[in-house]
C-alpha cells in the first residue's frame, strides 16, 4: 500500500461535530504535513509536524504524531460547512519530495 | 507573484495528439514540482526541479513525457501521442526549500484525452 494512507476514506458529520482522520504510513519521516483540497483547487498547506514532536495545534486544527506507530491523525474542531474538503496526509521519508495519500472527504452537514 | 499560476486550466486532447502545460512558480521559489491527480485520488509525484536543473524525475514515464524549466520562462509538462490514462489534473507546486518543505499549489490543468 502507498505511504501516506488516510483513514476513512469518507466521512460526513453534522456541523459543529469534531472531525478525526488518521493517516499512516511505512518509512521513516524527517516530518509529516497536512493538506487541504477544495473541490476542483489545488492543494492548500494546513500544518506541518517534525518528527520530534507529538502534538501540535493551529486554530481549530490539531495534529498528533506517533513515530513508533507511523501514524497521524488531525483534529478538526467545531466543524463548518466551508470545512468540507478532501484532506491529505504528505510524508516527506528523507527523499526530498512530499509522497501524498489517497486523501479523507470530508462533509459537513448543515 | 504569491501565487502559483498554471494553465491552460482546462485542455482536450484526442488520443496520440500532443498536450503541453505550463506553470508560473511563486518569484523567488527555486523547487517547481509537478504531479497527477487522477480521479480526484492520490497525487502522484512525476518530477521536480531545481531551478532548471531536473532533480528528480524518478516519477516520469520517460517515452511520452518531459518537462523543462527554463531561465525567464514559465515551467512546461508535455505528453507526446497522449493516451486515455492520461486524462488527469496536473498540478505544479513550487517550495523555497528542500526537505522540511512546504509546498504551494497551482490550481491545475486538467487534460481530457478523448
Amino acid at each position: 500500500s502507498q505511504q501516506g494512507e488516510e483513514d476513512p476514506q469518507a466521512l460526513s458529520i453534522q456541523e459543529g461535530e469534531n472531525a478525526t482522520m488518521n493517516c499512516s504510513y511505512k518509512t521513516s519521516i524527517n516530518n509529516l504535513q497536512w493538506y487541504r483540497q477544495n473541490s476542483g483547487r489545488g492543494l492548500v498547506h494546513l500544518i506541518l509536524i517534525r518528527s520530534n514532536e507529538r502534538e501540535k495545534h493551529s486554530g481549530r486544527l490539531r495534529v498528533t504524531l506517533d513515530t513508533s506507530k507511523k501514524s497521524s491523525s488531525l483534529l478538526i474542531t467545531a466543524s463548518r460547512a466551508a470545512d468540507t474538503a478532501s484532506y491529505f496526509c504528505a510524508t516527506d521519508g528523507g527523499a526530498q519530495k512530499l509522497v501524498f495519500g489517497q486523501g479523507t472527504r470530508l462533509t459537513i452537514n448543515p | 507573484g504569491e501565487e502559483v499560476a498554471q494553465t491552460p486550466k482546462h485542455l482536450v486532447r484526442g488520443e496520440g495528439q500532443k498536450a503541453k502545460l505550463y506553470c508560473a512558480p511563486i518569484k523567488g521559489h527555486s523547487y517547481v514540482f509537478w504531479y497527477q491527480q487522477v480521479l480526484k485520488n492520490e497525487f502522484k509525484f512525476l518530477i521536480s526541479f531545481q531551478n532548471e536543473n531536473v532533480f528528480d524525475e524518478t516519477g516520469m514515464p520517460k517515452e511520452r513525457f518531459s518537462a523543462k524549466c527554463l531561465p525567464n520562462s514559465p515551467c512546461s509538462l508535455e505528453i507526446q501521442a497522449t493516451k486515455l490514462e492520461d486524462s488527469a489534473v496536473y498540478f505544479c507546486a513550487s517550495s523555497s526549500l528542500l526537505g522540511a518543505n512546504v509546498l504551494t499549489f497551482g490550481a491545475g490543468s486538467r487534460l481530457t484525452v478523448l
